[in-house]
């Protein structure tokens, strides 16, 4: 169990388009999911806590204009980059949390280009 | 701000040796701890989780302890294997259970056979 999907896998989209990255626990509910971020060969970094039913939490530094995100049910959370730049490419991972344990997906390499 | 700190950054190690791996933490006041394995370009896995009251925490060749009071933990590998090479990662939450995981860096193991 505590299965958490992510899609797409990779994505590559040209600089000022937007992209959406999903998050989705697979056999269990999640009210609480995170975003991370993860450069080469840096730790992944929090970005924003997303609450089901209410507006995310952003970390300082994190644009939530950019960085748009919405958890609409229990067991999806998206992530959408808008006017995506190069140096929003990264590695985002998403986890979701059941207990007082957070089970991460497999990620998203984003490319922008 | 709490930051978390492994050593060393690689490893490099011959096929059955056991081995040690260092995680330090500036903040005492922690509400667990955990240990991931991360393969290049995927999500994490979770290794092992150690409440802020516990000591250590086994499973199957793995064995991770905390000092709390020292702001120290250890994985230990027993026997390793080759297919134990990836990047361990170790993160801690905060107390008042905020959930906020903070990383760090990793330690990139290879296993040679």
């Amino acid at each position: 169990g505590a299965v958490v999907s992510q899609h797409p896998s990779r994505v590559i989209c040209k600089s000022g388009t937007s992209v959406k990255i999903e998050c989705r626990s697979l056999d269990f509910q999640a009210t609480t999911m995170f975003w991370y971020r993860q450069f080469p060969k840096q730790s992944l970094m929090l970005m924003a806590t997303s609450n089901e039913g209410s507006k995310a939490t952003y970390e300082q530094g994190v644009e939530k204009d950019k960085f748009l995100i919405n958890h609409a049910s229990l067991t999806l959370s998206t992530l959408t980059v808008t006017s995506a730049h190069p140096e929003d490419s990264s590695f985002y991972i998403c986890s979701a949390r059941r207990g007082y344990e957070q089970y991460f997906g497999p990620g998203t390499r984003l490319t922008v280009t | 701000k709490q930051e978390v700190t492994q050593i060393p950054a690689a490893l490099s190690v011959p096929e059955g040796e056991n081995l040690v791996l260092n995680c330090s933490f500036t903040d005492s006041a922690i509400y667990n701890l955990q240990w991931f394995r991360q393969d290049p370009g995927k999500g994490l896995t979770s290794l092992l989780l150690i409440q802020s009251s516990q000591r250590e925490q086994t499973s199957g060749r793995l064995n991770a302890s905390l000092d709390k009071s020292s702001g120290r933990s250890t994985l230990y590998i027993a026997a390793s294997q080759p297919g134990d090479s990836a990047t361990y990662l170790c993160a801690v939450s905060s107390q008042g259970g905020s959930e906020k995981l903070v990383f760090g860096k990793g330690t990139k193991l290879t296993v040679n056979p």
